[in-house]
C-alpha cells in the first residue's frame, strides 16, 4: 500500500539552528509529494510540493527535494525562527482514482529564542 | 469570510447526543473532504465529495453521516458516538477532481475539536 514515514518528535531547537525532518514514502505508483504545516490552533497549510523526481519545492526558507532513488522528501531549513514552531506533515498523493492525501504522523517542532 | 471555515470550533457531546459539524469553503472549489486527526496517529481521510457526490468513504462507522448539499457546504452529522471518536475533525477543499489540475492542492479549515464524554 501507500504510506509515509516521517521523524517523530517532538523536537526543540534554538533560533537560527539548522532543521532537517526526514520523510520516506512507499507508493504503488508515481506520487506527488507535499509538506504541510499546522500552526497552533489552525488547520493545515501547504508549505511546499514536488511532482516529479529531482524537483525541489521551496517556500518561506524551507526546501525539500524529491529523491526517487531513496524514496525520500526530507524537509530542510538553514535557520529556523520562533515563528516556525508548528507541526509538520509529510504527505503523498497519487493521480488517478485515488485523490486522497496519505499523511505521515506529523512532527512537532518548537523553536526557542 | 475567506478560505475554509468550520463551526463550531469546539464541541463537547455525550454519547447519546446528536450534533452536526459544518464546513464552508469560499474558494470556488468543487471537492470537499473530511479528515480525522487523533493524537499520535496520522490524519485519516473519512469522506470525499466531488460536485456533491460522495466519491470515497474510507470505511467510516455509520455513526458518522456526511452531507454535501452543494459544492460550498459540507456537514458531518454525529450520533451515538464513542469516547474514542474524540479528535480534531478537519475539513478541506480542492479544485474539481475530474479536471484538475493535478496534484489537487487541498485547503484546510481550522478544525472542530470534538470531545465525547
Amino acid at each position: 500500500g501507500n504510506s509515509v514515514t516521517q521523524m517523530e518528535g517532538p523536537v526543540t531547537l534554538s533560533e537560527e539552528a539548522f532543521l532537517t525532518i526526514n520523510c520516506t514514502y512507499t507508493a504503488t505508483g508515481y506520487p506527488s509529494l507535499f509538506w504541510y504545516v499546522q500552526y497552533p490552533g489552525e488547520g493545515l497549510q501547504l508549505l511546499l510540493k514536488a511532482t516529479k523526481a529531482d524537483d525541489k519545492g521551496s517556500n518561506k526558507g524551507f526546501e525539500a527535494t524529491y529523491r526517487k532513488e531513496t524514496t525520500s522528501f526530507h524537509l530542510e531549513k538553514g535557520s529556523v525562527q520562533v515563528s516556525d514552531s508548528a507541526v509538520y506533515f509529510c504527505a503523498l498523493s497519487l493521480q488517478g482514482g485515488s485523490e486522497k492525501l496519505v499523511f505521515g504522523k506529523g512532527m512537532k517542532l518548537t523553536v526557542n529564542p | 469570510e475567506t478560505g475554509v471555515t468550520q463551526t463550531p470550533r469546539h464541541l463537547v457531546m455525550g454519547m447519546t447526543n446528536k450534533k452536526s459539524l459544518k464546513c464552508e469553503q469560499h474558494l470556488g472549489h468543487n471537492a470537499m473532504y473530511w479528515y480525522k486527526q487523533s493524537a499520535k496517529k496520522p490524519l485519516e481521510l473519512m469522506f470525499v465529495y466531488n460536485f456533491k457526490e460522495q466519491t470515497e468513504n474510507n470505511s467510516v462507522p455509520s455513526r458518522f453521516s456526511p452531507e454535501c448539499p452543494n459544492s460550498s457546504h459540507l456537514f458531518l452529522h454525529l450520533h451515538t458516538l464513542q469516547p474514542e471518536d474524540s479528535a480534531l475533525y478537519l475539513c478541506a477543499s480542492s479544485q474539481d477532481l475530474r479536471t484538475g489540475p493535478y496534484p489537487y492542492e487541498q485547503y484546510f479549515g481550522p478544525g472542530t475539536r470534538l470531545t465525547v464524554t
